[in-house]
């Protein structure tokens, strides 16, 4: 069964270095989504990114952020200058997605997520 | 803005025992979905329910959504050691983001 991959499953930085996680989305899925759980907290989206562009971003998304598919099968959340607050499980998601009565209806396939603490 | 509500934070369950966990909107949603994630696991897609009132079942597993499509509910009976985790429910308004609720975290006790 094709699934979302992610790389690095860890990564320890330190405050105010940049980093980059990638996600390797399902081959024929069009939507590309970024979300983060604080330990122990809800999951919270981050960002959504369909046909080369971003479609939607949260609060979260500040100008720290940015996302890219820089090969037609990457999709990276880069964080410029990472804070203490940072430190989170990072997802990756995709779906095909469809247009269903009254709007987007679609499956979502998480990877399994990095690891990230900002020290 | 809006938030998808879910109740309740925790449930501790005997084996063998049912239970429900809740989730509301205060506005109608397109559709609502639900997730199951293990402990130190990532988030899996359960079910998505579309229509006013529909029903589905997995298993043990019955979901529901509320006529006016602003609340849904999952039913787990003869809760098993395997159904440990958080069930997550996500609503989507239209076109926008999914919403994730809280979630809520199930301890089975054998």
């Amino acid at each position: 069964e094709p699934e979302v991959t992610q790389t690095p499953s860890h990564q320890v930085t330190q405050m105010g270095q940049e980093v980059i996680l990638r996600c390797v989305p399902i081959s024929n899925h069009l939507y590309f989504y970024w979300y983060r759980q604080i330990l122990g907290q809800k999951v919270e989206f981050l960002v959504s990114f369909y046909n080369n562009e971003i479609s939607e971003k949260s609060e979260i998304f500040d100008d720290q952020f940015s996302v890219e598919r820089p090969d037609g099968s990457n999709f990276t959340l880069k964080i410029r200058s990472t804070k203490l607050e940072d430190s989170a499980m990072y997802f990756c998601a995709s779906s095909e997605a469809a247009v269903g009565a009254g709007g987007l209806v679609e499956t979502q396939y998480f990877g399994p997520g990095t690891r990230l603490l900002v020290l | 803005g809006q938030q998808v509500m879910q109740i309740p934070q925790y449930q501790h369950v005997q084996e063998g025992e049912d239970f429900t966990t809740y989730c509301n909107s205060s506005t109608t949603l397109s559709n609502i979905q639900w997730y199951k994630q293990r402990p130190g696991g990532h988030p899996v897609f359960l079910i998505q329910l579309v229509k006013s009132g529909e029903v589905k079942k997995q298993k043990r597993l019955t979901f529901q959504f509320g006529e006016a499509k602003k609340n849904s509910s999952l039913h787990i009976t003869a809760t098993q050691t395997t159904d440990v985790g958080t069930y997550f429910c996500a609503g989507r308004w239209s076109w926008g983001k999914l919403q994730f609720g809280a979630g809520t975290q199930v301890v089975v006790t054998p």
